[in-house]
């Protein structure tokens, strides 16, 4: 079946500028999450819904960052007056919640890079 | 702030190896202990985890060795393949979140 799929793959941006990504998670998936990974870092956990529930966002780094899954299923991550060091590849996962937290499935990420 | 310590950065083995990627964790309100692999382009995908109340799991090829008191556990690949060549990280979930915090990664090469 399906994975997660993230559009766009590849976004780059000017310094300012407001960008949106969305992510797609599979099909019945409760729970979705949002991770940003640095080069050659490990990904940095960012902020978590299940279904429509925003259950914890303590991982956005500024309110520049803001995140929604208003019908529960596909999400957007915006990002507000991009800054340099926003450049990352921002990750989305979803996993079917319940008993193993730690099965998610990662969609491919979109690489954004901030000029 | 909860932390998840990884190490070699690094590694190069021959086919066959057995390479083993370790992990050290700060304070003990994790409850499981994932490893994932992730390939240049795509997202991490997960491999094997572990609860910390079992001291080794198994896999196929992939085995978690974990250390309670140590506050430390470790990934070995039995007879490694060019196809393992990836970067693994290990990750820790907190009691009562779904959120993973993950280790900083071992890109492992594995040459024929």
């Amino acid at each position: 079946g399906a994975g997660v799929s993230q559009s766009p793959r590849y976004k780059v941006a000017k310094r300012g500028q407001d960008v949106a990504l969305r992510c797609d998670p599979i099909s019945g998936h409760v729970s979705l999450f949002w991770y940003q990974q640095a080069l050659g870092q490990g990904p940095e956990f960012l902020t978590y819904f299940q279904n429509e529930a925003q259950l914890d966002k303590s991982g956005l780094p500024s309110d520049r960052f803001f995140a929604e899954r208003p019908e529960g299923s596909v999400s957007t991550l915006k990002i507000q007056r991009t800054q340099q060091e926003d450049s990352a590849v921002y990750l989305c996962a979803s996993s079917l919640g319940g008993g193993s937290p730690y099965e998610q499935y990662f969609g491919p990420g979109t690489r954004l890079t901030v000029t | 702030q909860q932390q998840v310590k990884q190490s070699p950065q690094s590694l190069i083995v021959q086919k066959g190896g057995i390479p083993i990627i370790n992990c050290a964790y700060e304070n003990t309100a994790f409850d499981y202990f994932p490893w994932y692999q992730q390939f240049p382009g795509k997202g991490p995908a997960l491999l094997i985890a572990i609860r910390p109340d079992v001291s080794e799991k198994k896999e196929g090829r992939f085995t978690i060795s974990f250390n309670k008191s140590a506050k430390q556990f470790s990934l070995h690949i039995m007879d490694s393949q060019p196809g393992d060549s990836a970067t693994y990280f290990c990750a820790a979930v907190p009691y009562n979140t779904d959120k993973l915090i993950f280790g900083t990664g071992t890109r492992l090469q594995v040459f024929p």
